[in-house]
């Protein structure tokens, strides 16, 4: 399995200003993807980070708003612009190795905006 | 992906195992059942997964009835820190028809008690 370090681990935020997540993994994988868990809901996928190019997003989920780099096979940020309240959530990057059958996920970044 | 159904909650005693039922009926030939739990404040961990066979390792089993319609992750002795939600998922194996997203679902909460 991959080893997946997030950061920061949590933070807390100023209306209005954006922070950016970064993630790092101990191989090189294939994909790497970045996920939302709401308070008290369940996870949903933001989009897929790719390398060299920009990233695939999810209905809902727009470039603006959440702009990701992926420079190389092992690296991904994600930034949330501009944040309000309804952005505190736990953002979660994710990755698949080459085969695909199995995704990881890192221990989070747990964002409140005040 | 094929939609799970979940009971939203299970109570177990330590050291007894604990059996998490998963309902897809609608589930595909080409689709992998797949288990993830999350321990409060966590990311998502990966337990198990398997096609139509059934499937062991350290940390559980996975039973696949032979329709493939429903499913069981068998945890032998439950432990106080197996306490979590558990995730049952259905998708396609690799990465290409959509086998990149975890569609997640509100899962069962697992209460381990003395």
């Amino acid at each position: 399995s991959a080893v997946i370090s997030q950061k920061p681990s949590r933070d807390i935020c100023q209306r209005g200003t954006s922070l950016t997540i970064q993630c790092q993994v101990d191989s090189q994988v294939t994909m790497m993807f970045w996920y939302r868990q709401q308070p008290g809901q369940s996870l949903t996928l933001i989009a897929t980070a790719n390398q060299g190019s920009e990233a695939t997003y999810e209905s809902g989920f727009v470039i603006d708003k959440f702009p990701i780099s992926r420079p190389n096979l092992t690296f991904s940020t994600l930034t949330v612009s501009n944040m309000s309240p309804e952005d505190s959530s736990i953002y979660l990057c994710s990755v698949s190795a080459s085969s695909g059958n199995t995704i990881y996920f890192g221990e989070g970044s747990w964002l409140t905006v005040v | 992906d094929a939609k799970t159904t979940q009971p939203p909650s299970m109570d177990c005693a330590e050291g007894r195992a604990a059996n998490l039922p998963c309902n897809h009926s609608t589930i595909s030939g080409n689709e992998y059942v797949y288990w993830y739990r999350q321990i409060h404040s966590q990311g998502p961990q990966y337990i198990i997964h398997g096609l139509k066979n059934n499937e062991t390792n350290e940390m559980a089993s996975l039973i696949i009835t032979e329709d493939r319609k429903s499913s069981t992750l068998i945890l032998p002795h439950a432990t106080l820190r197996d306490t979590a939600v558990y995730y049952c998922i259905v998708r396609v194996g690799g990465l290409t028809g959509g086998g990149n997203k975890l569609t997640f679902g509100t899962g069962t909460q697992l209460k381990v008690e003395l």
